[in-house]
């Protein structure tokens, strides 16, 4: 079955240093997305794409963060410069397309700033 | 108001009996709902989902019943088994959009045998 992976698992990286999490969506899958768990708390929207560029953002996606899809098949969300606030667990997903709803989510990448 | 609520926090349900998870919300824009069970350490799974043009659905133990009126929907999990121990999202779509999902805080399920 067809699934969205993500790397890498773990990534533990020191404040103000750059991170790229990568993602491979469904490969027939047209949207994706970014979507960040805090510990403890509920799974939160960061961005969506389509088409090759950002379809909607929410208010935690600022200008630290960037999203790329480099080729046909990876998805990867760039923080700029860390903050120690940005711990998260961070989950990529994937929408077939219009009318079908349905997103299928990614294992996470657990990221630590430190 | 771009929020599902999401009760109770935590549920202790013994193995064989019915587990209930509720959500409310209040955007009416809202147009497709979700649930989704997560393992610890691992992504969001998508359970089941309803859209708002019906009041039940069934798949397996698993049933959403939603009530369009009172703005509310809940998960019934029957016959619980220990197996079913996860957090539990409820999410919501807004109509129109890039299928931006709005999630619940979650429920922590443990059944116990």
């Amino acid at each position: 079955e067809p699934e969205v992976t993500q790397t890498p698992s773990h990534q533990v990286t020191q404040m103000g240093q750059e991170v790229i999490l990568r993602c491979v969506p469904i490969s027939n899958h047209l949207y994706f997305y970014w979507y960040r768990q805090i510990l403890g708390q509920k799974v939160e929207f960061l961005v969506s794409f389509y088409n090759n560029e950002i379809s909607e953002k929410s208010e935690i996606f600022d200008d630290q963060f960037s999203v790329e899809r480099p080729d046909g098949s990876n998805f990867t969300l760039k923080i700029r410069s860390t903050k120690l606030e940005d711990s998260a667990m961070y989950f990529c997903a994937s929408r077939e397309g219009t009318g079908e709803y349905e997103q299928y989510f990614g294992p996470g990448t657990r990221l630590t700033v430190t | 108001q771009q929020q599902v609520k999401q009760s109770p926090q935590s549920l202790i349900v013994q193995k064989g009996g019915i587990s209930i998870i509720n959500c409310a919300y209040e955007n009416t824009a809202f147009d497709y709902f979700p649930w989704y069970q997560q393992f610890p350490g691992k992504g969001p799974a998508l359970l089941i989902a309803i859209r708002p043009d019906v009041s039940e659905k069934k798949e397996g133990r698993f049933t959403i019943s939603f009530n369009k009126s009172a703005k509310q929907f809940s998960l019934h999990i029957m016959d619980s088994q220990p197996g079913d121990s996860a957090t539990y999202f409820c999410a919501a779509r807004i109509s129109g959009g890039y299928n931006k999902l709005i999630f619940g805080a979650g429920t922590r399920l443990a059944v116990h045998p």
